[in-house]
């Protein structure tokens, strides 16, 4: 099956900065690359995702970059705020397969 | 958020006794999903369902059994509640196979004793 691992484990960075979260996939098949924001309490949010036929997708201040060769997708976030701060994890899905499978998460704090 | 709501959400329980789960959608979405949240291992899914009666197992099925009897409702059932099943529990939706975005409810946060 599909095995996601995500790195780092936790990342703190001063408001204004950058963020990079790091994920890699096993199954060459995956061909649906969702993250998810969750606050403390909440459950999962989507706030981006991209599909094998794009390297890269924007939105705001949160991008997505994808390298099938390489099997790994990275989360950017610039100028980052102080509500930025949460877990945030990667999953991985095909068509053939459906569920998500995802990564153990990445606790961001944005220090002010 | 989408129309999803689980119930009850929150539930302590002793070991042994049985635990029943329900997810409810209004969104008339095929897939449905059940996934268990513990610290340091994301979400793992346990059972999902690609339409009414039709259901698979996950990654970590042993000790958890579902049904879906009709397109808006997920059951999850603990036949006889473990202490390694204290965790978060939560339901996602999802459209059809053209679209594999998928949408969680709130969580159930079950303890068992």
């Amino acid at each position: 099956g599909e095995n996601v691992e995500q790195h780092p484990s936790t990342l703190s960075v001063q408001e204004g900065d950058s963020a990079v979260i790091k994920c890699t996939y096993s199954d060459s098949a995956s061909n649906y690359f969702p993250w998810y924001k969750q606050e403390l309490g909440k459950r999962p949010q989507l706030i981006i995702d991209i599909r094998s036929n794009v390297g890269e997708k924007k939105d705001q201040r949160i991008a997505v970059t994808l390298n099938k060769t390489a099997k790994h997708f990275s989360l950017h976030i610039t100028e980052t705020q102080p509500e930025d701060s949460a877990v945030y994890f990667c999953a991985a899905s095909s068509t053939g397969r459906r569920a998500l499978t995802f990564g153990s998460g990445t606790r961001l704090q944005v220090q002010p | 958020d989408a129309g999803i709501t689980q119930s009850p959400r929150h539930k302590v329980t002793e070991t042994g006794t049985p635990v029943t789960l329900r997810c409810h959608q209004t969104e008339n979405h095929r897939y449905m999903y059940w996934y268990r949240q513990d610290p340091g291992h994301g979400l793992r899914l346990i059972h999902y369902s690609y339409g009414v009666k039709d259901t698979d197992k996950g990654e970590v099925s042993d000790g958890y059994s579902v049904s879906r009897s009709k397109t808006e409702d997920f059951l999850l059932t603990l036949e006889s509640a473990t202490s390694s099943q204290t965790s978060v529990y939560f339901c996602a939706i999802s459209e059809s196979t053209t679209s594999d975005t998928q949408y969680f409810g709130p969580g159930t946060r079950l303890t068992v004793l």
